[in-house]
């Protein structure tokens, strides 16, 4: 069975701090994927990042930044310079080499970013 | 390439209603997968299906749910004779391939009175 756990449930920081998000995995699949979405107050699924389990390279895209390590089962997320605009629910998922590749998400951790 | 097509956005049911929620998948998807998410939780699949067959329908509940994915047309999830309990968003995903990142459409957020 797969298992993700995103154990910050909400986090508030003021405007231009960095924060990160935490996101542990389980799983028996040797092949995976992790994602990260954000979902804003207006309630849609923005994606943003889609890694591979054999792909440990950090990433790096503007403000975000992704730290996949496999040895502790962890892929981290962090803002840097954190905006009001970030304020969201994230979500950690995984899918593995099931039949469905269906998405198996965490809870979500509700980020609030203060002016 | 307009992105996954959901309505309505949303609905109200009384107690006892049917209710039906469409998705379009993405031009060239023929991967659907539908997931609720309910109040203040986190996203949970549904069922997985390609066009016209059901893969996987692990996480349907046994009774009242049902979904089809027919040649031509939306997927549709149906929900009969709905309870309080369904009051959640259903959002609807769609793929090119198994393998492929899923893009999620906007959500229909259901509620029972």
């Amino acid at each position: 069975a797969q298992k993700v756990t995103q154990a910050q449930t909400e986090i508030s920081v003021v405007e231009k701090e960095d924060v990160t998000l935490d996101c542990v995995y389980e799983t028996r699949d040797t092949t995976y994927y992790l994602f990260w979405y954000k979902q804003p107050p207006s309630g849609e699924l923005v994606f943003l990042i889609r890694r591979n389990s054999f792909d440990e390279q950090n990433e790096i895209s503007g403000r975000y930044s992704w730290n996949f390590q496999k040895s502790t089962s962890s892929f981290n997320f962090t803002i840097t310079a954190s905006q009001v605009v970030d304020s969201a629910v994230y979500f950690c998922a995984l899918s593995g080499n099931n039949a469905g590749n269906m998405l198996t998400f965490g809870g979500g951790t509700r980020l609030m970013v203060k002016p | 390439n307009a992105g996954v097509m959901q309505n309505p956005r949303h609905l109200v049911r009384r107690r006892g209603q049917e209710a039906r929620l469409r998705c379009s998948p993405m031009k060239g998807h023929s991967h659907v997968y539908w997931y609720r998410q309910l109040p203040e939780e986190g996203l949970k699949f549904m069922v997985y299906l390609q066009k016209e067959n059901i893969i996987d329908e692990s996480g349907m509940p046994k009774e009242r749910f049902s979904a089809e994915f027919p040649k031509e047309g939306p997927s549709i999830l149906r929900i009969q004779q709905v309870v309080r309990g369904d009051s959640a968003a259903y959002f609807c995903a769609s793929s090119p391939d198994r393998v492929d990142e899923q893009y999620f459409g906007p959500g229909t957020r259901l509620t029972v009175t």
